[in-house]
């Protein structure tokens, strides 16, 4: 079965600076990745996602992933952290190869101090 | 409208009340979903539709009851509900492949008293 470990529930980081958000996976199917990003009070936004081809994903707001096999993993990751990037992020991976539906992990709480 | 919008954003009911959730998708998209988020809890799919056909039901009390009548709308009917169901309900809309992101709307923060 699919799994996604988050091991970080919580990571506090000072303004412009670097952070990496981990994930590892489990999967038996043709691996395909999510991060996706909630703001507070609003739904969850997807940040960026890895099919196929280069390892290093780059994503909305600065983010960018890379795609590890021999380690699964794929974790986030940004040099310099705003205020704004305050939020709850999810790794994801589709839960088998059928249709379309997600195994999310548990999230990493990003906060970024001033 | 864009994206996904949910109604109502917040709702409080009490535990004999009947209400419903709101969920329409302005996007084209073939699949939608139900989830609950809970804090300390992984976000749980609840219900899946796929061309407007339940295609899963995760084991739901059936005090939540789902309802698609076209591929834009998704309706969650609540009745009898718990104290424990208070959480976030997030509603979501796919073209569906695995290689599809899930797009969300904003949720419905729904209390039980």
């Amino acid at each position: 079965a699919q799994s996604v470990t988050q091991l970080d529930s919580q990571v506090p980081v000072f303004e412009e600076a670097p952070v990496e958000l981990r994930c590892n996976y489990s999967s038996s199917v043709s691996v395909y990745l999510f991060w996706y990003v909630q703001y507070p009070n609003q739904g969850l936004q997807l940040l960026l996602k890895y099919l196929s081809g280069s390892t290093l994903v780059k994503g909305i707001n600065g983010f960018e992933a890379e795609f590890n096999k021999s380690q699964t993993s794929f974790h986030l990751r940004k040099p310099s952290v705003h205020i704004s990037d305050t939020a709850e992020y999810f790794c994801a991976v589709p839960r088998d190869n059928y249709g379309q539906n997600f195994v999310f992990g548990p999230g990493t709480r990003l906060s970024v101090l001033p | 409208e864009t994206g996904v919008t949910q109604t109502p954003r917040h709702l409080v009911m009490g535990m004999t009340n009947k209400k419903s959730l709101k969920c329409e998708q302005h996007l084209g998209h073939n699949a939608m979903y139900w989830y609950k988020q809970s804090a300390k809890k992984p976000l749980e799919l609840m219900f899946v539709y796929s061309l407007e056909e339940r295609v899963e039901n995760n084991s739901v009390p059936s005090r939540f009851s789902p309802e698609c009548p076209n591929s834009s709308h998704l309706f969650l009917h609540l009745h009898t509900l718990q104290p424990e169901d208070s959480a976030l309900y997030l509603c979501a809309s796919s073209q569906e492949s695995r290689s599809n992101e899930q797009y969300f709307g904003p949720g419905t923060r729904l209390t039980v008293t």
